[in-house]
């Protein structure tokens, strides 16, 4: 009953410093996503991908860079961390039925950049 | 542009009653509405998904309304126990994209 796994749970970086979030599913979902949720706003969309293969800009993409690399895993990377990229990342998959998809969300990972 | 707003931010009520959350929007040219449970330290949960054709949704003890024309929904919690203290967002699918408008959440605590 893995679901949605990312890691780390936790990071701290400087500025400047590069890493990369991972984020795989078992769920054998075509969809997945990357979401980053701020204080007092709601989850932003960073980037998606419909399926192996492809993936498509958010609402939030600058400063970020995202790699669908098989149909499990999903990672997104931070070339040159900022301050303003301090939040909590998500990662979620869905199975879309038409325009009615249920999402599936990973635990988290809370970013802070100093 | 779509917005979502959920008035209040933190609601805090004893165990036992029932109790009713509310999310807005700006558009009522929507293809769906979902209500979202967060616990601490924890992903996002789907609680329910109304679709812009259906006026409610019920899972156990808790209902959805969806009222397309004046821009609302409700999630409605019946008899509310202190494992229902959590965060709930909702979240309107507002085209045909695979993008999510969502709100920032009511934190909900049920005293005991």
């Amino acid at each position: 009953n893995a679901g949605v796994t990312q890691t780390p749970k936790f990071q701290v970086l400087k500025t400047g410093q590069s890493m990369t979030l991972q984020c795989a599913q078992d769920m054998n979902h075509n969809s997945m996503y990357w979401y980053r949720q701020d204080p007092g706003m709601g989850l932003r969309l960073i980037y998606y991908s419909a399926s192996e293969g492809t993936t498509d800009k958010g609402e939030v993409p600058n400063g970020y860079n995202v790699s669908r690399l098989n149909k499990r895993e999903f990672s997104l990377r931070l070339e040159s961390a900022a301050p303003s990229q301090t939040s909590v990342y998500f990662c979620a998959s869905s199975e879309r039925q038409g325009l009615n998809e249920k999402l599936f969300f990973g635990s988290g990972t809370q970013l802070s950049v100093l | 542009k779509q917005e979502v707003t959920q008035i209040p931010a933190a609601l805090s009520v004893p165990e036992g009653e029932n109790l009713v959350l509310n999310c807005s929007f700006t558009d009522s040219a929507i293809y769906n509405l979902q209500w979202f449970r967060q616990d601490p330290g924890k992903g996002l949960t789907s609680l329910l998904l109304i679709q812009s054709s259906q006026r409610e949704q019920t899972s156990g003890r808790l209902n959805a309304s969806l009222d397309k024309s004046s821009g609302r929904s409700t999630l409605y919690i019946a008899a509310s126990q202190p494992g229902d203290s959590a965060t709930y967002l909702c979240a309107v699918k507002a085209d045909s994209n695979y993008q999510l408008i969502w709100g920032a959440g009511t934190k909900l605590i049920i005293k005991p």
